[in-house]
């Protein structure tokens, strides 16, 4: 069965700083696009970021560019994301979520439960 | 960046009942590139429908897209208890992939 667990997300204060995991099973890690996608109280869903299988192909919303880094470990079945400068317009639950190129570019089949990041002092 | 916008916002719909969910695109999208989500409180996003029209695996047939242009549709047939939830369309044709802001559909 394929499953995605978000951890990380906490309270942390304005221009603070911090990292979401998402562990991956029950499927191949390393052969799937990953993303991130968020969604903020009361408003819909935002992608975030895209990585690569490997790793070498990285994008990112114009909205935390500069700000988040997405990374992945392929032998630990692991997708990151390292947030900086942290403030009131990310505060949301934060999903992991594999992209199925059998459906296409960008078309996510399975998401994580998510965990939520709160920005405020 | 396309901008997609959902009506109605909330659908009042009573167990049995159909229910139509509509997606509306800034500018074209090719219906290769529609998707639809479905959410419940608490729970992951499930997909629903791909390339406009597509049932994902283990989607119920009652779940049904169609549409082209600007103009996608979301039809469940007869909901089932399970079926009450927030339904997101999404395009990734051109720039980043963007989502509606979704429509709920609660009980009646």
């Amino acid at each position: 069965e394929v499953q995605l667990v978000e951890s990380g997300g906490v309270l942390v204060q304005p221009g603070g700083s911090l990292r979401l995991s998402c562990a991956a099973s029950g499927f191949t890690f390393s052969s799937y696009e990953m993303n991130w996608v968020r969604r903020a109280p009361g408003k819909g869903l935002e992608w975030v970021s895209y990585i690569s299988t490997s790793g070498s192909t990285i994008y990112y919303a114009d909205s935390v560019k500069g700000r988040f880094t997405i990374s992945r470990d392929n032998a630990k079945n692991s997708l990151y994301l390292q947030m900086n400068g942290l403030g009131a317009e990310d505060t949301a639950v934060y999903f992991c979520a594999r992209e199925n190129l059998n459906y296409g570019d960008y078309v996510f089949d399975y998401w994580g439960q998510g965990t939520l990041v709160t920005v405020s002092s | 960046e396309i901008v997609l916008t959902q009506s109605p916002a909330t659908l009042s719909v009573s167990p049995g009942e159909g229910a139509t969910l509509s997606c509306r695109a800034s500018q074209r999208v090719s219906i290769n590139y529609i998707a639809w989500y479905q959410q419940t409180p608490g729970q992951a996003p499930r997909l629903l429908i791909y390339g406009a029209s597509k049932r994902a695996t283990g989607v119920p047939a009652r779940f049904i897209g169609s549409g082209s242009g600007t103009n996608f549709t979301l039809t469940i047939s007869s909901l089932e208890p399970e079926d009450f939830a927030v339904y997101f369309c999404q395009q990734r044709y051109d720039g980043p992939p963007t989502f509606g802001p979704g429509t709920k559909v609660d009980i009646k």
